[in-house]
């Protein structure tokens, strides 16, 4: 079945301290893989795609993630995070020629000062 | 600036009543998507349409309703067959199909049933 897991369901971390957040896919076909973004009572927000290419995505806002095929994985990392980038992250995959994406379930992240 | 509409922003609903959420982009774009978000759920496909006058059921399609008489509006029904239509409704457009485009979303209505 097809599916995107993102085990951590709320993350909390200090601002200034790096960031990883986990995406895990299962798909049959080659995956088109994405990050986005929510803000509180907001819509969503693309960060970085990865459709073919260099592995390791650069996107918005200094985020960057790494596609692992070996270990079906795109994890979303940022090196320093600032206050603003408290927020709700969904991964999501989909393919060439396909109507529909599957979004994980997300995970909010809290950031102290 | 182009991009995607919605209204209203928070909408109340007695049991038993009807409700249209209404969807209009600016961006040309060909596919259009409703999705539901409930909390810890993300973002589950109601109804989408990749062309006017066609649409298809997504994952959750019961209770709901929609049309595609223009490329740039897809308004949502959500009917009295809805058990549970308390929800966060996010509209979303692309150039192409969603497996392989970036999808453009709008602020999202909120759907509060009394």
């Amino acid at each position: 079945a097809q599916s995107v897991t993102q085990p951590d369901i709320h993350i909390t971390v200090s601002e200034g301290a790096s960031l990883e957040l986990r995406c895990n896919y299962s798909y049959g076909a080659t995956p088109y893989l994405f990050w986005y973004v929510q803000s509180p009572g907001q819509g969503l927000q693309l960060l970085l795609k990865y459709f073919s290419g260099d592995t390791l995505v650069q996107g918005i806002k200094g985020f960057e993630a790494e596609f692992k095929r070996s270990q079906s994985s795109f994890n979303l990392r940022k090196p320093s995070v600032h206050w603003s980038d408290a927020a709700e992250y969904f991964c999501a995959v989909g393919a060439r020629g396909t109507d529909k994406l599957i979004f994980g379930t997300g995970t909010r992240l809290q950031v102290f000062p | 600036d182009g991009g995607i509409t919605q209204s209203p922003k928070y909408l109340f609903r007695k049991e038993g009543q009807n409700v249209t959420l209404s969807c209009e982009q600016n961006l040309n774009h060909d596919a259009m998507y409703w999705y539901r978000q409930d909390p810890g759920q993300g973002l589950r496909l109601i109804y989408y349409s990749q062309i006017v006058n066609d649409f298809q059921k997504g994952d959750i399609a019961e209770g709901y309703s929609v049309s595609r008489e223009k490329k740039e509006s897809f308004p949502l029904t959500v009917t009295s067959a809805q058990k549970n239509p308390t929800a966060f409704y996010l509209c979303a457009s692309s150039i192409g199909p969603a497996g392989a485009n970036v999808l453009t979303f709008g602020a999202g209505s909120r759907l509060t049933v009394l």
